[in-house]
């Protein structure tokens, strides 16, 4: 079935620890972004990438990094987690990003559930 | 400043019944996509439906449609027929098309709305 394999499903990690959650789609798509969902905050964009080779900062990026090296996978890394980064992630998918994009919906993975003690 | 508003925390709604989730946004961009989401208990968000800046039509899409006022800036998602299986958390959601790299791709979401349906 076609769409976004989010690794792992959940995950308790200890303060300090580097993490790196994974993210691959078989869709085909150019863009692709990261968002945590927080209580009484909602869904807050991390990084994105509009295409393959290029990434950018969203509203929350401290404490993160991204690469996208290839068109399927785009994974995020904690360097040093803290438990203020506690939180469920999403990964998404769109066909296009960038300025063409305001009428292409994105596509979500089943979310990574972490827990930072 | 909030660019998506949705005004209602939650709701409960008979089985059968419609039901109609406000969604009120801001922006100054001519071209701009509003979306609306489904993230049941599991968690997962599934997307609905589609209304873009541009379109004369409301969008429709099996029980699911949008009744899009653009001068007054709303986009209600209305479910009709609703069933157990409708009982989720709804979120409503805008990309902009403006010509700052800060917008360019951000899907930008309300607080979402919770909706129960009762037998």
């Amino acid at each position: 079935i076609a769409g976004i394999t989010q690794a792992p499903t959940s995950q308790i990690l200890a303060a300090g620890r580097r993490m790196t959650l994974r993210c691959t789609q078989d869709m085909r798509h150019n863009a692709m972004y990261w968002y945590r969902q927080d209580l009484g905050l909602g869904l807050r964009l991390i990084h994105y990438s509009n295409t393959a080779g290029t990434t950018g900062k969203g509203e929350v990026p401290d404490g993160y990094s991204v690469s996208r090296a290839n068109t399927d996978d785009f994974p995020l890394t904690l360097a040093s987690a803290v438990p203020s980064q506690t939180s469920v992630y999403f990964c998404a998918s769109s066909e296009r990003g960038g300025p063409s994009s305001y009428n292409s919906p994105l596509h979500f993975g089943n979310g990574t559930r972490l827990t930072v003690t | 400043a909030q660019k998506i508003t949705q005004t209602q925390p939650g709701m409960f709604v008979q089985e059968k019944e419609a039901v109609t989730l406000d969604c009120t946004y801001d922006t100054s961009d001519q071209s701009y996509g509003l979306f609306w989401y489904k993230q049941p208990s599991s968690g997962e968000m599934i997307f609905l439906i589609y209304q873009g800046s541009y379109d004369e039509q409301n969008a429709t899409e099996g029980r699911y449609s949008l009744n899009f006022q653009k001068a007054r800036k709303s986009a209600n998602l209305v479910i009709s027929a609703s069933q157990l299986g409708d009982s989720a958390m709804y979120f409503c959601a805008m990309r902009e098309g403006g010509m700052t790299t800060d917008s360019w791709g951000k899907l930008q979401f309300g607080a979402g709305t919770q909706v129960v349906v009762t037998p």
